[in-house]
């Protein structure tokens, strides 16, 4: 079967780095993708990844290893608008989105 | 980035009734919608996959005669939940992929059923 893991919740501290792991098992890969979700929010598109190594993109950085069936969300310098919750999503073979369960970022002052 | 719109944002309607959900690409042709369900602290269901001009493709355990799907041009998908009860409340979410990049998939802002 196919299957993303992501922890279910983590905290951190305003102005502080934290790291969001995600692991994934699906049938093909054709790109990793991260989304951050505000509560009552669509999801909203922050990165994608299709080949190994370090995306950046302001405060968030993204990292795939394929071999590993690996990536993290990296978010520098937190800041309160931070909290929501981060969604990773694999697209298979087929180009569908498998969908991870979320991690809920809390960001504590 | 491209955008995506879907109305109503919030319905409330009551046991029995039939709500429509309406999906708009504004800015580019999409061939291809999703239908999502999200219910509170939980990830994203799919519940189909909306092809222009063809039958939507429900996912197990969806049921299509009460999720009725139309993709009747390239920048409109519709959702009917049809005989709605109080277990399909939810918040519903489209999203839309864009051929132009990479058929990267954009979301809109989701609507809140509520059925009393």
């Amino acid at each position: 079967g196919q299957n993303i893991d992501q922890p279910t919740e983590m905290t951190a501290t305003e102005g502080a780095i934290v790291q969001i792991n995600c692991t994934y098992q699906t049938s093909g890969f054709n790109g990793l993708f991260w989304y951050q979700q505000h509560a009552g929010e669509a999801p909203t598109f922050l990165s994608y990844n299709v080949l190994d190594g370090l995306e950046e993109k302001g405060r968030f950085s993204s990292f795939l290893s394929r071999s590993k069936g690996y990536s993290y969300l990296l978010l520098k310098e937190l800041q309160m608008k931070d909290s929501a919750s981060y969604l990773c999503a694999v697209r298979d073979q087929d180009y569908q989105l498998i969908w991870g369960a979320g991690t809920k970022l809390i960001i504590k002052p | 980035g491209a955008v995506v719109s879907q109305h109503p944002s919030r319905v409330i309607c009551k046991s029995g009734t039939s709500v429509k959900i309406e999906c708009r690409s504004l800015d580019f042709q999409a061939t291809t919608m999703f239908w999502y369900r999200q219910f509170p602290k939980k990830s994203l269901m799919l519940m189909a996959t909306s092809n222009e001009g063809s039958k939507a493709t429900y996912e197990q355990g969806v049921e299509k005669d009460k999720f009725l799907i139309n993709h009747a041009s390239l920048t409109l998908s519709t959702l009917t939940v049809t005989s709605a009860h109080p277990e399909d409340s939810s918040f519903y979410i489209c999203s839309a992929r864009d051929p132009r990049r990479d058929y990267e998939q954009y979301f809109g802002p989701g609507t809140r059923l509520t059925v009393t």
